[in-house]
């Protein structure tokens, strides 16, 4: 079964530091591109994040570039999300997602709360 | 605003068809291939529709996807309450290089 597992989530001052994991099982982690996806309060999903397989192609969106990188170990089955120089908008619930190959995202973990406020 | 457009709301009554749509243009859904995902409340967002069209095992063929050029719909046959959800569309985008998500369609099943 395939597994998504959470965490690293908190309050955090703005302008703070937040690093988020994500716990994967169930499945061929290192052969899989993984993504982070956000939803703020009261708005839609917006797509943060996405690594290849092997964690040498990764990709931000606008929104994040520059503050947070997103990396992977595949030795341990875990997905990370390093946020830096947070803002009151980044405040949302941070979803990992496996990716297939076509491009949709067929495994969501339950999510881990990001609340940046002073 | 997002780049990849869909209506704020959906409704209709049980049993009937309704049909969502996903306006984009050509460095993602010209090009790319559209992806839709049902989001309860309080729930993790399921993949309904992926690569335009198909459907992952378990979920039911009520639901459909096309896409013809720039836009994308996700259609749902004999609507059940259990439908009432948002619902998004997504897509790589060429030349932002950023999956893009639309602004999801909340749907009322009255």
């Amino acid at each position: 079964e395939v597994q998504l597992v959470e965490s690293g989530g908190g309050l955090v001052r703005p302008g703070g530091s937040l690093r988020l994991s994500c716990s994967a099982s169930g499945f061929s982690f290192s052969s899989y591109s993984m993504n982070w996806v956000r939803q703020a309060p009261g708005k839609g999903l917006e797509w943060v994040s996405s690594t290849n397989g092997g964690g040498t192609s990764l990709f931000h969106a606008e929104s994040v570039r520059g503050r947070f990188t997103i990396s992977r170990d595949n030795a341990r089955n875990s997905l990370f999300l390093q946020m830096d120089s947070l803002r009151a908008e980044d405040t949302a619930v941070y979803y990992c997602a496996k990716e297939i190959a076509d491009g949709g995202f067929d495994y969501w973990g339950q999510g881990t709360l990001v609340t940046v406020s002073s | 605003q997002s780049v990849v457009t869909q209506p704020p709301s959906a409704s209709g009554t049980p049993g009937q068809r309704v049909t969502i749509s996903c306006s984009g243009s050509s460095p993602n859904i010209g090009r790319n291939t559209v992806s839709w995902y049902q989001h309860l409340p309080g729930r993790t967002p399921k993949l309904l529709i992926s690569n335009d069209s198909q459907r992952p095992s378990g979920v039911p063929d009520r639901f459909s996807g096309s896409k013809s050029g720039t836009s994308a719909s996700l259609a749902i046959s004999g609507l059940q309450s259990e439908d009432e959800a948002d619902y998004y569309c997504a897509v790589w985008d060429d030349s932002l290089g950023s999956r893009l998500f639309g602004g999801g369609t909340k749907l009322t099943v009255l």
